[in-house]
C-alpha cells in the first residue's frame, strides 16, 4: 500500500536553532512531494514542492526542504527557528488526482 | 480574492438530521476536493471532483454525498448525522485550465461539526 510517513509526532527546537521535519514515502512512479502548514483553527497553507530538479527546494517563510530519491525522503528544515513557526505540518505525495498525506507533526518552538 | 470558501464554520447536529456543508471557489479551478480531519488520522479525502457534473469516491466516502452542479461549487451533504461524522471537514481546490499550475491544494478554513 502507498503511504507517506512522518515518523515524529512532535518536535520541540529552541527559537534560534535549526529545525527539520522527516518525511518518508512509498509512493510508485515519480510523485510530486508537497509540505503544508496548519497553524490552530486555521487550513492547510502550501509551503513548498518537489517535482523534479534541483533536491533542494525552497518555500515560504524560510522554509526548504530536502529531497532524497535513495532513501524516498522529503525532510522539511529551516536553518532559524522562529516561534511563530509552531504549528502543525503536513507531508504528502502524490498529484492533483490522489494525493497520500502523513498523519502530521506538530512543532513547538520555544522561546 | 476570497480563495476558497466554506459554510457554515460551525454546526452542531442531533444524530439522524441532514445538512449541506458548501464550498465556492473564485480561482476557477477544475479539481475541488474534501476531506475530514480527525485526531491522531492525519487528512481522509471524502469525495473529489475532477470537473463540473463529476464526483468520485475518496477513502472514506459512507454516509457523504457530493454534488459539483456549478464549476465554482462542491456541496458536501450528510443524510442522516452520526456521531462518527463529528469532525472538522477542509475543502480544496487545485488546477486550472488556463492559469498557473503549481499542483498545491487550495484550503478552505474548516468547518467545525459536532453530532451529538
Amino acid at each position: 500500500a502507498q503511504s507517506v510517513a512522518q515518523p515524529e509526532d512532535q518536535v520541540n527546537v529552541a527559537e534560534g536553532n535549526p529545525l527539520t521535519v522527516k518525511c518518508t514515502y512509498s509512493v510508485s512512479g515519480n510523485p510530486y512531494l508537497f509540505w503544508y502548514v496548519q497553524y490552530p483553527n486555521r487550513g492547510l497553507q502550501f509551503l513548498l514542492k518537489y517535482i523534479t530538479g534541483d533536491n533542494l527546494v525552497k518555500g515560504s517563510y524560510g522554509f526548504e526542504a530536502e529531497f532524497n530519491k535513495s532513501q524516498t525522503s522529503f525532510h522539511l528544515k529551516k536553518p532559524s527557528a522562529l516561534v511563530s513557526d509552531s504549528a502543525l505540518y503536513f507531508c504528502a505525495a502524490g498529484n492533483n488526482r490522489k494525493l497520500i498525506w502523513g498523519l502530521g507533526t506538530s512543532l513547538a518552538v520555544n522561546p | 480574492n476570497a480563495g476558497v470558501t466554506q459554510t457554515p464554520k460551525f454546526r452542531v447536529l442531533k444524530t439522524g438530521q441532514s445538512m449541506t456543508l458548501l464550498c465556492a471557489q473564485d480561482m476557477n479551478h477544475e479539481y475541488m476536493y474534501w476531506y475530514r480531519q480527525d485526531p491522531g488520522m492525519g487528512l481522509r479525502l471524502i469525495h473529489y471532483s475532477v470537473g463540473e457534473g463529476t464526483t468520485a469516491k475518496g477513502e472514506v466516502p459512507d454516509g457523504y454525498n457530493v454534488s459539483r452542479l456549478k464549476k465554482q461549487n462542491f456541496l458536501l451533504g450528510l443524510e442522516s448525522a452520526a456521531p462518527s461524522q463529528t469532525s472538522v471537514y477542509f475543502c480544496a481546490s487545485s488546477y486550472s485550465r488556463t492559469g498557473r499550475n503549481t499542483g498545491e491544494l487550495f484550503f478552505g478554513e474548516g468547518s467545525r461539526l459536532t453530532v451529538l
